[in-house]
Parts: C-alpha cells; structure tokens; sequence
C-alpha cells in the first residue's frame, strides 16, 4: 500500500528564518507526483510546489523548493525567508499515474507558526 | 491552476434533513472532481471520485445512498448529505483535476447538523 508520512506534528521557526518540512513515502511506482499545499486559517487548499519524480532536478517556487530524494523516498519542503504568512498547515501528498485517477494520498500534516 | 468555487461556504440544518453542496470549476472544464472531509485538526479523508457523465466512485466505508453525488455537467459537481445527523458535521472540501495530475481546491463548506 501506498503511503505518506509527516513525522513532524508541529514546527516554529522565526521570522525571515528558513526552516524545513519532512515527508516520506512509500510506493512500488515508478512515475509519480509530489505535492505540498498549505492551508492556512482559512481552510482554502493552496497548491505550494510539485515535483515529477522522473525529473532529477528539485523543484523550487520563490522561497519554497523541495529537497527530492528519489532513492530514499523523501520529499522534504524548505521555506527561506519565513513570513509571517507562511503560517499554516502544510500537507504532502502524492498520486500516481496507474491508477487512471490520480487520487491523492495525503500525509497527516505538519502545522507551521511563523513568530514575529 | 484553476479557479473553483463551492456554495454555500456554511450550512446550518436540523437533523434529519437533506443538504446539497455545490462545486464549480470556473475556469476550466474538469472531468474529474474529487469530494474530501476533513476534521478538525485533520487530514483530508478522500470521499468520493466524480466523473463527468457516469457515477461516482466511493471509497470504502463512505455510505453511497447517505452522500450523493452528481457531475451533470463539466464545470458542477453537487454532493447532496441525506438525512444528516450530528455526526454528519464537518468541512467538505471538493477538488478539480485538469488534463494534468495535479489538483486545485475549493474553499470548502462548513456543515453544522443540529
């Protein structure tokens, strides 16, 4: 089975500081994708990055890039230059192409505060 | 990505009667939409594919007859919660997938069951 793992519960980091999400996965597949999106107080899902495991380059949007480690099946989520709007629940998830529906299979979430 | 919208963004009912929650993509047409719940403090917990023209697929333990779920058209998906009851209560979450895999949320729909 298929499955998604955010170890971290909860994290704080300060303001303008970088700090790093973890995720682990674990899949047969070979072609997958990777996702964190974060939820913020308002609830509304916002797709964060994506990373298509068959490309070895990691993935990167302004102050957000993903260590990608094939191999070791992690897919970690750095943010640089916290703000204080990044906080929020993060979430990793992951689908897959053999399915035909592309269902996502989320991790349990990792709840970020940014401290002024 | 694309734009999605859900109706109403909150619903209070009384026990027992019938709730329908409305799910458009406003931008593109979306063959496949997907419904989520999601508890306090939680996960989202996948409910329920819907495919455009054809009946959705449910996941296992989710009630068919309790959670209906209609695609009529490219850009609306409705689920409809017969006969809620206080257990009922949660965030509903709808999803659209476009021509890639990657998925774009609505709001979601706060549902309080008296």
């Amino acid at each position: 089975a298929q499955t998604v793992t955010q170890s971290q519960p909860e994290m704080s980091v300060q303001e303008a500081e970088t700090v790093t999400l973890s995720c682990t996965y674990d899949t047969s597949e070979n072609n997958y994708y990777l996702f964190w999106y974060k939820q913020p107080p308002s609830r509304q899902m916002i797709l964060v990055i994506r990373q298509e495991a068959y490309k070895q380059q990691n993935a990167t949007e302004n102050r957000f890039s993903v260590n990608f480690q094939k191999a070791a099946k992690s897919f970690s989520l750095k943010i640089s230059d916290s703000q204080l709007g990044d906080t929020a629940m993060y979430f990793c998830a992951f689908t897959t192409t053999t399915s035909g529906t592309y269902k996502y299979i989320f991790g349990t979430g990792t709840r970020l505060k940014v401290l002024a | 990505g694309a734009v999605v919208s859900q109706h109403p963004s909150w619903v209070i009912c009384k026990s027992g009667t019938s709730v329908k929650i409305e799910c458009r993509s406003l931008d593109f047409q979306a063959t496949t939409m997907f419904w989520y719940r999601q508890f306090p403090k939680q996960s989202l917990m996948l409910m329920a594919t819907s495919n455009e023209g054809s009946k959705a697929t449910y996941e296992q333990g989710v009630e068919k007859d309790k959670f209906l779920i209609n695609h009529a058209s490219l850009t609306l998906s409705t689920l409809t919660v017969t006969s809620a009851h206080p257990e009922d209560s949660s965030f509903y979450i709808c999803s659209v997938r476009l021509l890639t895999d990657t998925q774009y949320f609505g709001p979601g729909t706060r549902l309080t069951v008296l």
